[in-house]
């Protein structure tokens, strides 16, 4: 079936360090994938995105990468902050017809920023 | 500014009781969807709507049901309320327009089923 996960369930990380979020996916149809995050007691919120007909795209200290071949996302967020602990969640958009589409979405990788 | 708003944001009902989970958005999206987060579980769909009088069931939607009578709200009904749902859940809106999408959460819903 389809399926999205994630391979760590927990990362611990220290503060300055670059943090990698590793996703994997499986239905080949996904055309647009993202990134979100969620602190305690709030909802999920967007990071970043990325088409399916791109491997790599940055923003503000986050960069997501993209490999079909594999089925596998990653999320890297540079020189982490004690800011950034939150549980982040990969999400597949997959489009259904038109502007109809769906979001299914991983278990979730919680990350600790130590000092 | 748009957004996505989730009523009430706690609840405590008791079983077998009736609730309704309100989710209203003024992003004109097409696309809502009601999810559930229980731990190790992440977010689970519950059912979606790409419209209007358009409803679909999601991978967790028994005890649950939805109803699209505008673009704005999709309210989520509890028919007989069980301990099992006791959850934390989150409506979502989204478009897709030219190639990209736009997804918007609410804040949540906290219910405890007693």
């Amino acid at each position: 079936g389809e399926s999205v996960g994630l391979h760590l369930p927990t990362l611990s990380v220290q503060e300055g360090d670059n943090s990698i979020i590793n996703c994997a996916y499986s239905n080949s149809a996904s055309d647009y994938f993202i990134w979100y995050k969620q602190e305690s007691g709030k909802g999920p919120q967007f990071i970043i995105d990325i088409r399916s007909n791109m491997d790599k795209r940055q923003g503000q200290r986050v960069t997501v990468l993209l490999n079909k071949t594999v089925k596998h996302l990653s999320l890297q967020i540079a020189a982490t902050q004690p800011g950034d602990s939150a549980v982040y969640f990969c999400a597949e958009n997959i489009r259904v017809t038109g502007t109809a589409s769906k979001l299914t979405f991983g278990t979730g990788t919680r990350l600790q920023v130590t000092l | 500014d748009a957004e996505i708003t989730q009523s009430p944001r706690h609840k405590i009902t008791e079983t077998g009781r009736q609730v309704t989970l309100a989710c209203h958005q003024t992003w004109n999206h097409n696309n809502m969807f009601w999810y559930r987060q229980d731990l190790g579980h992440g977010l689970r769909l519950i059912h979606y709507s790409y419209g209007v009088q358009d409803t679909n069931k999601g991978e967790v939607s028994d005890g649950y049901s939805v109803s699209r009578s505008n673009t704005e709200d999709l309210p989520l009904t509890l028919e007989s309320a069980a301990s099992s749902q006791t959850s934390v859940y989150f409506c979502a809106s989204s478009e897709s327009r030219d190639g990209n999408t736009e997804a918007f959460f609410g804040q949540g819903t906290r219910l405890t089923v007693v």
